[in-house]
């Protein structure tokens, strides 16, 4: 069974430029969670969709968004992009309610 | 707000050499506490779950417990291809949408 599969797996952009991210759940999935890991850190909560309705939302700001689409797929959108926003960006499905998390293998954001 | 507090930073064993990595946390209603393995580059991978105090699971050479205020993981005579981050996140009852993550344990497992 295919895992959690994000696009694409490393990105370079420029200060003030768009990005956006991209995320396939297992199969049968409901819930998608973003996630920001810095070097050296644990990874930050962004947000987390289900049935295509947000259901909370990290202290980002609003440069960051995110949707889901009818096949429970999920875009990740951050705009004017600042230094500060190179990370790991992990995406995360989870089956309906329960909470274990299983993590994609993250897209590598760089911005110069 | 929740507070996921993991210690040491980082550990250096001899292969075979047993261990235990500690996190502590402060949380409103403990829904779920989670052990995830970290490799350099990679997404978390998924450990364990715990949930109530006294609470334990093994995977091989790993073993997780729970208690009120914090966890373990115990490394049993470890091997080089345990050397990882180790993450311990937790959830909410209020904040069930959300896992809140500590910095991580590195592990270096030396031959």
């Amino acid at each position: 069974d295919a895992g959690v599969t994000q696009s694409p797996t490393h990105l370079i952009k420029t200060r003030g430029q768009h990005v956006t991210l991209r995320c396939s759940p297992i199969s049968g999935h409901k819930s998608v969670s973003w996630y920001q890991q810095v070097l050296g850190q644990g990874p930050q909560f962004i947000f987390q969709y289900y049935e295509k309705e947000e259901r909370g939302r990290g202290n980002f700001p609003d440069r960051f968004s995110a949707r889901q689409f009818p096949n429970y797929s999920s875009e990740l959108n951050v705009n004017a992009l600042l230094l500060g926003d190179s990370a790991l960006y992990l995406c995360a499905s989870s089956f309906n309610h329960n909470p274990e998390a299983f993590f994609g293998q993250g897209t590598r954001l760089t911005v110069v | 707000e929740d507070q996921v507090t993991q210690s040491p930073e980082a550990l250096r064993l001899q292969e075979g050499e047993s261990s235990s990595l500690n996190c502590s946390y402060t949380v409103s209603g403990l829904r779920g506490l989670f052990w995830y393995r970290q490799d350099p580059g990679k997404g978390p991978e998924f450990l364990f779950t715990l949930y109530s105090a006294g609470e334990e699971k093994e995977k091989e050479r790993l073993k997780a417990t729970l208690t009120k205020k914090e966890s373990f993981l115990h490394i049993t005579a470890p091997k080089p291809e345990d050397s990882a981050t180790y993450l311990c996140a937790v959830q909410a009852g209020d904040n069930d949408y959300k896992l809140s993550f500590g910095a991580g344990t590195t592990v270096t497992v030396r031959a």
